[in-house]
């Protein structure tokens, strides 16, 4: 069990540029979560896959979030045309067949200068 | 809809003394209520799920306790290294996702 690896871990762009983050989980885990956490608060849900399906968006992934995860491996996020509002940490979770409990990565530090 | 409301937002603690921080919640049916442990720059690390009211769990110095309406961390005798943010979180029936809290803050001075 080497974890849930994320990369990179720090990311520093300029508004407008696109950015892509990517995810690698938990080996034996079918699920893969994405996650947005701002200073202060708790981490809040961006997506869902099972296997290569990405079966959940919220409300808060905007046209310009786009997220993949093909052959139920590996995924990536992708943000289009970053924004200020856009500096979070991007933390990607994994869990195993029938379980509750999300293991995280280390997460992607992202700041829009 | 789904709340979780976590108290005291910050707690400073001197290195052996006891105290337990709270976790409120609103949903209608838990399948799951989650603690985490984040240190600064990192991920949550996974700590303990509770299931039903009465269930309780412990590691090392931590005791997490689940009531019909909330969930308590307890920490005994805590040590520096016990310092970090304190994470609560929930899964409703039917849901994929974890909703969480925005933590407790403990500082363990030695």
């Amino acid at each position: 069990d080497t974890g849930v690896s994320q990369d990179p871990r720090h990311k520093i762009t300029k508004r407008g540029q696109n950015v892509t983050f990517r995810c690698d989980p938990i080996s034996e885990h079918n699920r893969l979560y994405w996650y947005r956490q701002t200073l202060g608060q708790g981490p809040e849900f961006l997506t869902y896959f099972q296997n290569e399906a990405q079966l959940e968006k919220s409300r808060l992934l905007s046209d310009r979030f786009s997220a993949e995860r093909p052959k139920g491996s590996f995924s990536t996020l992708e943000i289009q045309r970053t924004e200020q509002g856009d500096s979070a940490m991007y933390l990607c979770a994994s869990s195993r067949p029938g379980g509750l409990e999300l293991f995280f990565g280390s997460g992607t530090q992202l700041s829009v200068l | 809809e789904d709340q979780v409301t976590q108290s005291p937002e910050a707690l400073r603690l001197q290195e052996g003394e006891s105290s337990s921080l709270n976790c409120s919640y609103t949903v209608s049916g838990l399948r799951g209520l989650f603690w985490y442990r984040q240190d600064p720059g990192k991920g949550p690390e996974f700590l303990f799920t509770l299931y039903s009211a009465g269930e309780e769990k412990e590691k090392e110095r931590l005791k997490a306790t689940l009531t019909k309406k909330e969930s308590f961390l307890h920490i005994t005798a805590p040590k520096p290294e016990d310092s970090a943010t304190y994470l609560c979180a929930v899964q409703a029936p039917g849901a994929n996702n974890l909703f969480f809290g925005t933590g407790t803050r403990l500082t363990v001075i030695p």
